[in-house]
């Protein structure tokens, strides 16, 4: 089993729609928890951490379930501008902090 | 942008060649991790060095070398290339922290092997 698993999509959705995607990972000792944001053929940049009370940017919401182990992404009112691959990551204590990808979920949201 | 600069942003090199890629941190971090993505696939984590020193690899074999200067910056060496080593390799700077580390990403480098 990967430490970090994503629904791989492709997500299809139309402006407006609201997305969610979901993460597992299989370490019941991890830490830290982000999403990242990858655009084709560009670097990964930092959408938002995950912290355990679950936080909101805009139209952005970020949850973390520790029993069941995953955390989720939430985008509301889609935008043509968020269609990229969102990445899981995942630290693990101890684990001389080096981040653990997931293969990242795809979504185009269309016109 | 995010401050931290890779060079070159595209190089193609055959089969047992050897390639060196660099990488500018963000000023004021002291960490600099190396990362290997193909196409389709997430971040594979090759290397971390902190201040000078590397701090943890991931599953790479000893020809994935690499270096860290006194002004952070860092390098990432690949001797005698395979084919497999087309991808792109990104380095992230970074500062440890108590919730983690945020990793800020450069452009990174895609390399072609022939």
């Amino acid at each position: 089993r990967k430490e970090v698993e994503q629904d791989p999509g492709p997500f299809n959705v139309p402006e407006g729609a609201t997305v969610a995607f979901n993460c597992t990972y299989s370490n019941s000792a991890s830490q830290s928890f982000f999403w990242y944001r990858q655009d084709c053929r560009k670097e990964p940049k930092l959408l938002m951490s995950v912290y355990s009370s679950g936080n909101e940017d805009g139209r952005f919401t970020a949850q973390l379930n520790r029993a069941s182990q995953y955390i989720s992404l939430l985008i509301r009112d889609s935008k043509l501008s968020d269609s990229a691959t969102y990445l899981c990551v995942v630290i693990n204590a101890g684990n001389n902090r080096k981040l653990i990808w997931g293969l990242g979920t795809s979504l185009a949201v269309n016109p | 942008e995010t401050g931290v600069t890779q060079s070159p942003t595209h190089l193609i090199k055959t089969r047992g060649q050897q390639v060196t890629l660099r990488c500018s941190s963000q000023s004021g971090h002291n960490t600099v991790s190396w990362y290997q993505q193909a196409l389709g696939q997430g971040p594979q984590f090759i290397f971390q060095y902190y201040r000078e020193e590397e701090n943890g690899r991931g599953n790479f074999p000893p020809r994935f070398s690499g270096l860290q200067f006194p002004n952070y910056s860092s390098e990432l060496n690949v001797n005698a290339l395979e084919l497999d080593d087309s991808a792109l390799y990104l380095c992230a700077s970074s500062t440890p922290g108590a919730l983690g580390d945020t990793q800020y990403f450069g452009p990174g480098t895609r390399l072609t092997v022939l």
